[in-house]
């Protein structure tokens, strides 16, 4: 069964860093590409990274809003994804879902993780 | 940036009727290597991870009910649902995947009337 679990949201001040491991299970990580997607709270979803496969060399793409700030990386001998989040802002604040791409759709998520930039 | 835009913004239907709703990119989305749409429909209830419906523009994935289906091609995308059921009510985006950043529509929000 594939399964994909986030963690380590919380509060942090504006400025601050943050990092979401996304922890995967029942597929190969170095065979698909995994993305990042948030949602503020009563806004719509909003797509903020990818790290593509190792056939792609672990590319990694950012939304321009996080571009410079977040960074993607990832190990595959432990099947995990991180999402390094730095100088966070208050508009960062959202739950944080990962995504894997199988068979050319985005058919499993994880449960999300809240990240909660406040003072 | 593909620009991805949906209409309306909400939608009412009562049960049983058809709901419509619209998704129309900013550029093609359509591969000339292999006439692939690159979009994607999901539903997205409160408290639940997003949940994909339709892939390739007209797909449906495996489990989702056949009262959901997906056509369009190139820039004009359109998600139906034949006969609205009350576990229906949700948001409902489009996303393109032809090229990052996969955008995301605004989204719809359908509600029983």
């Amino acid at each position: 069964e594939v399964q994909l679990v986030e963690s380590g949201g919380g509060l942090v001040q504006p400025g601050g860093s943050l990092r979401l491991s996304c922890a995967v299970s029942g597929f190969t990580l170095s065979e698909h590409y995994i993305d990042w997607v948030r949602q503020a709270a009563g806004k719509g979803l909003e797509w903020v990274g990818r790290s593509r496969n190792k056939r792609n060399n672990y590319i990694t793409e950012y939304a321009a809003s996080v571009k410079g700030r977040f960074t993607l990386s990832r190990d595959d001998s432990t099947n995990s994804l991180y999402l390094q989040m730095n100088s966070l802002k208050t508009e960062d604040t959202a739950v944080y879902y990962c995504v894997t791409w199988v068979d050319g759709a985005a058919r499993y998520w994880g449960q999300g993780t809240l990240v909660t930039v406040s003072s | 940036d593909i620009v991805m835009t949906q209409s309306p913004d909400s939608l009412a239907v009562s049960l049983g009727e058809r709901a419509t709703i619209n998704c129309k990119s900013g550029q093609s989305v359509l591969s000339s290597s292999n006439r692939k749409n690159y979009l994607a429909w999901y539903q997205h209830k409160p408290g639940q991870p997003p949940k994909l419906l339709i892939y390739w523009a007209s797909t449906r994935e495996s489990g989702v009910p056949d009262r959901f289906s997906g056509s369009g091609s190139g820039t004009d995308f359109t998600l139906t649902i034949s006969s609205l059921q009350a576990e229906d009510v949700a948001a409902y985006y489009c996303q393109q995947y032809y090229s990052a950043p996969c955008t995301f529509g605004q989204g719809t929000k359908l509600e029983i009337k």
